[in-house]
């Protein structure tokens, strides 16, 4: 059982906009940064969303982060089949640990 | 260009030891807090371990405490993870991370660890 809650999956057609929750709480993201990572099929995740939403260089602005209180929101409009991956948040929390959510896997139909 | 590689990982029986490690490259070694974190086979991220900079903070995940020891030396850029008394649950893809900011910005391609007789 993750600290951080996201659905286990979504899933929508080329083109289209997603969105994926991540619940916490006080103890994590409703005091710290959240980040956001891409673990496409055999990879290492890659860093997508810092301090809740930024993005590193090179990443596109179809990607984008939102948080408010407990929870964040990852974004992804335009979506391509090229972004079929796993997608995680992550925060650190105050029982000096660093928490990620459960992952969700995005199908682009 | 940042590198992380990690090495060390590899068969080992229940009960037994392994010591992984982390060749940083492309960024000042010192200057950056560093994190181990682990996938198991078709499951999600769990963080495992960090170490600051200087080796003055140093955590671990309840599911490793008094079993794993983080450390680093900033004279050779590696980070490294002892892992004594290993159970089949610490069967995993760990990979190393380096902190930039409140992020994981870099990762390295992770080693296999299978704990199996």
């Amino acid at each position: 059982q993750s600290v951080l809650t996201q659905p286990p999956s979504v899933s929508a057609a080329p083109g289209q906009k997603v969105t994926i929750s991540c619940s916490g709480s006080s103890s994590n993201i409703g005091n710290n940064y959240v980040s956001w990572y891409q673990q496409l099929p055999g990879t290492a995740p890659k860093l997508l969303i810092y301090e809740n939403n930024k993005r590193p260089s090179g990443i596109p602005d179809r990607f984008s982060g939102s948080k408010s209180g407990t929870s964040a929101t990852l974004g992804i409009t335009g979506l391509q089949t090229g972004d079929e991956a796993d997608y995680y948040c992550g925060t650190w929390d105050s029982s000096l640990s660093w928490v990620f959510g459960g992952g969700t896997k995005l199908t682009v139909l | 260009e940042v590198q992380l590689v990690e090495s060390g990982g590899g068969l080992v029986k229940p009960g037994g030891s392994l010591r992984l490690s982390c060749a940083a490259s492309g960024f000042t070694f010192s200057s950056y807090s560093m994190n181990w974190v682990r996938q198991a086979p078709g499951k999600g991220l769990e963080w495992v371990s960090s170490i600051s900079s200087s080796s003055s903070y140093i955590y671990y995940a309840d599911s490793v405490k008094g079993r794993f020891t983080i450390s680093r030396d900033n004279a050779k850029n590696s980070l490294y993870l002892q892992m004594n008394s290993l159970r089949a649950e610490d069967t995993a893809v760990y990979y190393c991370a380096r902190v930039v900011g409140y992020s994981y910005g870099d990762w390295g391609q992770g080693t296999l660890v299978t704990v199996s007789s």
